[in-house]
C-alpha cells in the first residue's frame, strides 16, 4: 500500500471555525491531490499540488486554500468552516498526470 | 467537458452470481479509463485500468474491455464473493491536466452469502 497518512481521521467543529487537513506520503511522488467525497456525486477536485509551492485550483475550491511547503506534506485549509463543507475528505497521490492515483483513508469532517 | 456515467445502485448478488457494473463517458480525444474500489472506511484502490481501444484490463476476476465504439467500460465478474462488498467507481483520464482526472458517482455493491 502507499503510504498515505491523513490526520485527523474524524473531526467535528462549528461553522465559522478555521480547519486544517493535513495529508503526509512517504513516496516521493511529485503529484498531490485533495478531494471531497458527496453522495451522488463521486470525488471532486479541489486543488493539487504539482511540486512544492506549486499548487492549482480543482472544480470545487472555493472556501478552500492548500499548502505545499515540503514534497511530503499537503494541507487543506477551510478558513472559515461552512456546514456545506461536511464531507469526507480524501488525499491522493500520483508519480505523473495520468497516473492511477493512491489514496488515503480519507478524514470525515462535520461542521455544525 | 468529460463525463462519467454509471449504473445506479445499490446492487445486491447472491455469492457466485455475475456481476455487471455500466459505465459510459463522453471525453474529447483517448482517455484512459479505470474501475477504483472502495470498501468501507478506506480510500479507494485501483481496480483495473485500460489505456486504449479494445484494451482489456483485468484485475481480481474483474475484466473491462475499453469500447471506444459505444464509449462504454463496464465491469464484470463472472462469481462475486461476499468480500466483493464496495462501492464501485469508473473514471478517465484525459492525462492533460489533474483537472481531467473525471469519477463516476460510484456504485455500491452488496453480496449476500
Amino acid at each position: 500500500d502507499a503510504g498515505i497518512t491523513q490526520s485527523p481521521r474524524h473531526k467535528v467543529t462549528e461553522t465559522g471555525t478555521p480547519v486544517t487537513l493535513r495529508c503526509h506520503q512517504t513516496e516521493n511522488h511529485r503529484y498531490m491531490y485533495w478531494y471531497r467525497q458527496d453522495p451522488g456525486h463521486g470525488l471532486r477536485l479541489i486543488h493539487y499540488s504539482y511540486g512544492v509551492k506549486d499548487t492549482d485550483k480543482g472544480e470545487v475550491s472555493d472556501g478552500y486554500s492548500v499548502s505545499r511547503s515540503k514534497t511530503e506534506d499537503f494541507l487543506l485549509t477551510l478558513e472559515s468552516a461552512t456546514s456545506s463543507q461536511t464531507s469526507v475528505y480524501f488525499c491522493a497521490i500520483s508519480e505523473e498526470l495520468g497516473s492511477p492515483l493512491h489514496f488515503g483513508n480519507g478524514t470525515r469532517l462535520t461542521v455544525t | 467537458g468529460n463525463s462519467v456515467t454509471q449504473m445506479e445502485g445499490p446492487v445486491t448478488l447472491s455469492e457466485e452470481a455475475f456481476l455487471t457494473i455500466n459505465c459510459t463517458y463522453t471525453a474529447t480525444g483517448y482517455p484512459s479509463l479505470f474501475w477504483y474500489v472502495q470498501y468501507p472506511g478506506e480510500g479507494l484502490q485501483l481496480l483495473l485500468k485500460a489505456t486504449k481501444a479494445d484494451d482489456k484490463g483485468s484485475n481480481k476476476g474483474f475484466e473491462a474491455t475499453y469500447r471506444k465504439e459505444t464509449t462504454s467500460f463496464h465491469l464484470e465478474k463472472g462469481s462475486v464473493q461476499v468480500s466483493d462488498s464496495a462501492v464501485y467507481f469508473c473514471a478517465l483520464s484525459d492525462g492533460g491536466s489533474a483537472r481531467q482526472l473525471t469519477f463516476g458517482s460510484g456504485t455500491q455493491l452488496t453480496v449476500l452469502p
